[in-house]
């Protein structure tokens, strides 16, 4: 049974705090992303990454930076976590069909 | 605005009713995408499609390319299916970019 796993499913974090939500996936994929979902926007791209090393802007990059060291794992980083990143964050990796973690319900306050 | 629309945004429909869920797109597409999202937050892909029709249980997915537009279709619905549906184009480069969705809720 093929899986993405998001390593948290809900996180509560202060303003100004370092966040690392972490996805692995068993697929061998080398396309990963990170979503952000809102209600009433839908999923929005934060930031992709075609194959270990690389990473390519989404449409909202701004606040957060990604790292793939490996190819099973990519990392979404909020480098100073501000009240307007709180939102749901879903990972997903995909060769022809996409497979989507559970998500992550991250709350800033 | 998003480039992809999905109507309607809120369907309710009884036990056992056809269900048609749009999608419109304005641009050039590679593949069209469907998506699960059941409470909870897990996102299931259900249909990957560039042309014509494609069937998995009691659920279709059709495009017409020509008119950028896709349709979802479940038959003999079950409380079940109560779910939001995401349609999602592919353009270049495996991005996909979504609609908002369309909430479904099958009423027993």
């Amino acid at each position: 049974d093929v899986k993405v796993t998001q390593s948290s499913r809900y996180l509560v974090k202060r303003t100004g705090e370092k966040v690392f939500l972490e996805c692995v996936q068993d697929m061998d994929h080398e396309n990963m992303f990170w979503y952000r979902q809102d209600p009433g926007l839908g999923l929005r791209l934060i930031y992709f990454s075609y194959d270990v090393k690389m990473k390519e802007k989404g449409d909202i990059p701004e606040g957060y930076s990604v790292s793939r060291e490996k190819k099973e794992r990519f990392s979404l980083i909020l480098e100073s976590a501000s009240t307007n990143q709180t939102s749901m964050y879903l990972c997903a990796s995909r060769s022809t069909e996409a497979f989507f973690g559970q998500g992550t319900r991250l709350t800033v306050v | 605005k998003n480039e992809v629309e999905q109507s309607p945004q809120n369907l309710t429909a009884q036990e056992g009713e056809f269900i048609t869920i749009n999608c419109s797109y304005s641009v050039g597409i590679s593949a069209l995408h469907w998506l699960q999202q059941h409470p909870g937050g897990g996102i299931v892909s259900l249909f990957m499609l560039s042309s014509g029709k494609k069937k998995h249980g009691r659920l279709i997915a059709t495009i017409n390319i020509q008119e950028k537009h896709s349709s979802l279709h479940i038959t003999a619905s079950h409380p079940r299916d109560s779910a939001v549906y995401i349609c999602a184009e592919e353009t270049s480069g495996s991005r996909l970019t979504f609609g908002e969705g369309t909430q479904l809720t099958v009423n027993p």
